[in-house]
């Protein structure tokens, strides 16, 4: 079955720190890939997206996260994090082929940043 | 534009009940899926409909079903409730035009506490 692994499940980092939080799956075809963050207290939001082409992608509020195909890998990073990043961030596949918006998530991982 | 509402937002009920969640999906979204967000599981997908048909399910016992109106509402039921059911139940829309590259949008969820 196909599965994503986020390695980091707690991070606490300083403002102006550097963040990389790691993303895996299992899947070997076709994929789509996506990262999600929940600001506390809000809706399940899309920070960017994966489906073809450069495999770094760019998405709202400084995010970015590469592709890397070899490795099953799509991690997220920024280079600055803000008080305000603090939120759950949740690592997503559609995998397979076919018309589905079956999202398969990752556990999440909870970021802390303190002022 | 209006964003995705889930009806009711809070719900207790008890053991061996049943429930029915609503979802409104943005105006024009023809696809709704469900997942189920548990501190233990994470973000689980239960099912997506689109054009009044389940196009996907998720691993989930019988006991939960759902439907999807010529409207595009959805509803989902849980028959015989179980402690275990508690968990918070997101909907989420996309436009589908069967393409997979289709941000889903997510709704508020609603909370469910079975006693």
């Amino acid at each position: 079955a196909q599965s994503v692994s986020q390695h980091n499940h707690h991070v606490i980092l300083s403002e102006a720190a550097s963040l990389e939080l790691g993303c895996n799956y299992s899947y070997g075809g076709t994929v789509n890939l996506f990262w999600y963050v929940q600001y506390p207290g809000q809706h399940l939001q899309l920070l960017l997206k994966y489906f073809s082409g450069d495999p770094l992608v760019k998405g709202i509020k400084g995010f970015e996260a590469e592709f890397i195909k070899s490795k099953f890998s799509f991690n997220l990073r920024k280079p600055s994090v803000q008080w305000s990043d603090t939120a759950e961030y949740f690592c997503a596949v559609i995998s397979g082929s076919g018309a589905t918006n079956k999202l398969i998530f990752g556990t999440g991982t909870l970021l802390a940043v303190q002022p | 534009k209006a964003g995705v509402t889930q009806t009711p937002r809070y719900l207790i009920k008890t053991r061996g009940q049943q429930v029915t969640l609503s979802c409104s999906p943005i105006s024009g979204h023809r696809s709704v899926s469900w997942y189920q967000q548990t501190p233990g599981q994470g973000l689980q997908f239960l099912f997506e409909y689109f054009s009044e048909t389940q196009r996907n399910k998720g691993n989930f016992p019988g006991r939960f079903s759902g439907r999807q109106f010529s409207n595009s509402r959805s509803e989902m039921n849980v028959s015989t409730l179980e402690l275990g059911d508690s968990a918070l139940y997101l909907c989420a829309s996309s436009l589908s035009t069967g393409a997979r590259q289709e941000t889903q949008y997510f709704g508020p969820g609603t909370r469910l506490l079975v006693l």
